[in-house]
C-alpha cells in the first residue's frame, strides 16, 4: 500500500529560489528519509529524519516532520540547476527494513 | 567503494520472451532489495534477500517473477514471460544491517516490453 505521498507532483523554479516539497504518510513510523534520483541514475539517500525530531538540517537541505499530521517537508535553499531530480520520500514498511516510497515531486531547476 | 551495480541498463523485449535482469550488491552487504517502479507510480517494493535466504517477497507482483541469489552475492530477477505491464525501471539496493535505514540503490535497470 502506498505510504508516502508527494506534492506538488512537478515543481519548477528559477535558480537561486527555494524548492518545498511536502510528503504525508499514512501510518506511524520510526523515521522518515528522503532520496533524490537524477535522470537514468539510482536513487540517492539526502537526509533521514527520526520520529522523536521536528527538523534536520544537512546542507542547503531542510526537513521537518510533524507526526501528529502524519507528513514531512524537504526545503532545498538557494537551488542550483544540479538539484533538478525527482524527490521521494520513503518510510519503512514491515519489519524487514523495505521501503515504502511516494510517487515523487519532480523538481526542475531553471538557471 | 563501488556502488551497487545493475545490468543491463536497458532492456527491450517482445511480450512473451524472457529477461534475466542482475545486480551486484555492494561487497559485504547481507541485505539486498529489488524494487520497481512502473510509469507514472510510486516505487514499489518486489522482494527482500538476507544473504541468499528470501526473507519477503510479498511485493513479487506474480509466478512470473522469479528472483535468486545464489550463494549470497549477486541476485538475478527474471521475469518470464514479459508482459506489456511490466515494463519500468527495476531498482536493486544494498544495506549492510537490516533496519539500517540507509539502502544503497543501483542505477535502475529499464525494462520495456513491447
Amino acid at each position: 500500500s502506498q505510504q508516502g505521498e508527494e506534492d506538488p507532483q512537478a515543481l519548477s523554479i528559477q535558480e537561486g529560489e527555494n524548492a518545498t516539497m511536502n510528503c504525508s504518510y499514512k501510518t506511524s513510523i520510526n523515521n522518515l528519509q528522503w532520496y533524490r534520483q537524477n535522470s537514468g541514475r539510482g536513487l540517492v539517500h539526502l537526509i533521514l529524519i527520526r520520529s522523536n525530531e521536528r527538523e534536520k538540517h544537512s546542507g542547503r537541505l531542510r526537513v521537518t516532520l510533524d507526526t501528529s499530521k502524519k507528513s514531512s517537508s524537504l526545503l532545498i535553499t538557494a537551488s542550483r540547476a544540479a538539484d533538478t531530480a525527482s524527490y521521494f520520500c520513503a518510510t519503512v514498511g514491515g519489519s524487514q527494513g523495505n521501503l515504502i516510497f511516494g510517487k515523487g515531486t519532480k523538481l526542475s531547476v531553471k538557471p | 567503494e563501488a556502488g551497487v551495480t545493475q545490468f543491463p541498463s536497458h532492456s527491450v523485449i517482445e511480450k512473451g520472451q524472457t529477461v534475466t535482469l542482475r545486480c551486484d550488491p555492494i561487497s559485504g552487504h547481507d541485505n539486498l532489495y529489488w524494487y520497481r517502479r512502473v510509469m507514472g507510480k510510486e516505487i514499489k517494493f518486489l522482494l527482500h534477500f538476507v544473504k541468499e535466504s528470501k526473507q519477503d517477497e510479498s511485493g513479487m507482483p506474480n509466478n512470473r517473477f522469479l528472483a535468486e541469489r545464489t550463494g549470497g552475492t549477486y541476485s538475478t530477477l527474471k521475469v518470464q514471460p514479459a508482459e506489456l505491464e511490466d515494463s519500468g525501471v527495476y531498482f536493486c539496493a544494498s544495506s549492510q544491517h537490516l533496519l539500517a535505514y540507509e539502502q544503497y540503490f543501483g542505477p535502475g535497470t529499464r525494462l520495456t516490453v513491447t
